[in-house]
Order: C-alpha cells, then structure tokens, then sequence
C-alpha cells in the first residue's frame, strides 16, 4: 500500500514562530503536493515538487517556502505563522506520468 | 469563474437511490478528470479517474464526462449510509504540469 505520513495530526503554534510540516511518501513517487483546505474554498495547491530540488508554486503561495532534499520527503515551512494559516494541511504523492495522488492524513494547523 | 465548480450541497438521498453529483470546468483543453471522496476528518481518497467522453463504470460508481459541455458527473447506485460523505471533483488543466485542481465538494448525506 502507498503511504503518505504527514509528521503531526494537531498542531498549535504562536504567530510569528517558524513552522515546519514534514511529508514523507515510500513510493517512490517524483511528484509530492502541499494543499490546504479551509471550509467554502475546497483544496488550494499551495506548492508542488516534481523531482529532487525542483519546486512550482501552485495558487496560493504567499507566506509559505518548501524544500525537497530527497525524493520521499517534501517539507512546508511557515517563515512566520500568522492566524489566517490556520488550517488543514494535506500533502500528496504521484507517479510521473500517472495522475493517480494519495493523501496523507492532514496536518490540522491551528495559529494563535 | 472557478476552475473548477460543484454545488456544495448537502444533497440528500435515500438509501437504495441513485445519487448523482455534478461538476463543470473551466479549462476547455483539460484531459484528466478525478472524483475523490472525504469522510470528515479524513483525508480524500481517490475513487474513479476518466479521461475520454463517456460513462466508466467501477462497482456501484459511474463517472460520466461530457467535454463538449465542460461537465464530468458521477452516479453512486443503490447509495448505502456509509456513501455519505463529501465528494470533490479534480481536473489536470493543461499547463504541463501534473497538478490537481479541486472544486470545493458536495455533501452527500443518505438516509437508511
């Protein structure tokens, strides 16, 4: 089975700290995605990584870096965390070439 | 216009019915399309991908597109409690990238 983990379910944070979201995929996947969904807005493609180093902003990507060091891990940094990040955070894998991409289990981000 | 656009719902059925969801998208030249579906507090999970005009059938599932139109539905037969849930739709829109496009989901509620 693909497994996408996601470092923490629950997560609070104090504005202006930084916040790291890790996401480790064991299938070897070349694509690995950052989304996060808020209530009314559906799924929002904040960054996406097609290979090792390489990184595309997606829709929403103002207040978030990424970092892609090796092929199964694919970090979300909050430089500084402000309240209206405050989310659920979805991570996600693919094959290049298929489109089929898995979840992991969300991260739900809560900024005070 | 969204890119990708579905009413939010709920849409309620009773059990044994045929539930039907729709969803329309913007991008003409799009290729892929997805449903995937979301328990609360769960992370979404795909369940039907199509690719060419017409119906796919997998189980109790039909996933119908219509790319003249710009729509891609889904059918859920003899709908169970356990269907409920929310259902998003997803589209590769043709910008190179293997990137999904969510529309925000409706909510399925069904009635035993």
């Amino acid at each position: 089975d693909v497994k996408v983990t996601q470092s923490s379910r629950y997560l609070v944070k104090r504005t202006g700290e930084k916040v790291f979201l890790e996401c480790v995929q064991d299938m070897d996947h070349e694509n690995m995605f950052w989304y996060r969904q808020d209530p009314g807005l559906g799924l929002r493609l904040i960054y996406f990584s097609y290979d090792v180093k390489m990184k595309e902003k997606g829709d929403i990507p103002e207040g978030y870096s990424v970092s892609r060091e090796k092929k199964e891990r694919f970090s979300l940094i909050l430089e500084s965390a402000s309240t209206n990040q405050t989310s659920m955070y979805l991570c996600a894998s693919s094959f290049s070439g298929t489109v089929e991409a898995f979840f992991g289990q969300g991260t739900r981000l809560t900024v005070v | 216009q969204k890119e990708v656009e579905q009413n939010s719902g709920p849409l309620s059925v009773p059990e044994g019915a045929i539930a039907s969801l729709n969803c329309t998208y913007s991008d003409r030249v799009s290729q892929s399309f997805f449903w995937y579906r979301q328990y609360s507090g769960k992370s979404p999970e795909l369940i039907m991908s199509i690719y060419s005009n017409g119906d796919k059938e997998d189980g109790r599932f039909t996933a119908q597109l219509n790319k003249a139109s710009q729509y891609v539905s889904l059918l859920i037969r003899d709908s169970q409690p356990s269907d409920s849930a929310t259902y998003l739709c997803a589209v590769i829109p043709n910008t190179g990238f293997q990137k999904l496009v969510f529309g925000t989901g409706t909510r399925l509620l069904v009635s035993p």
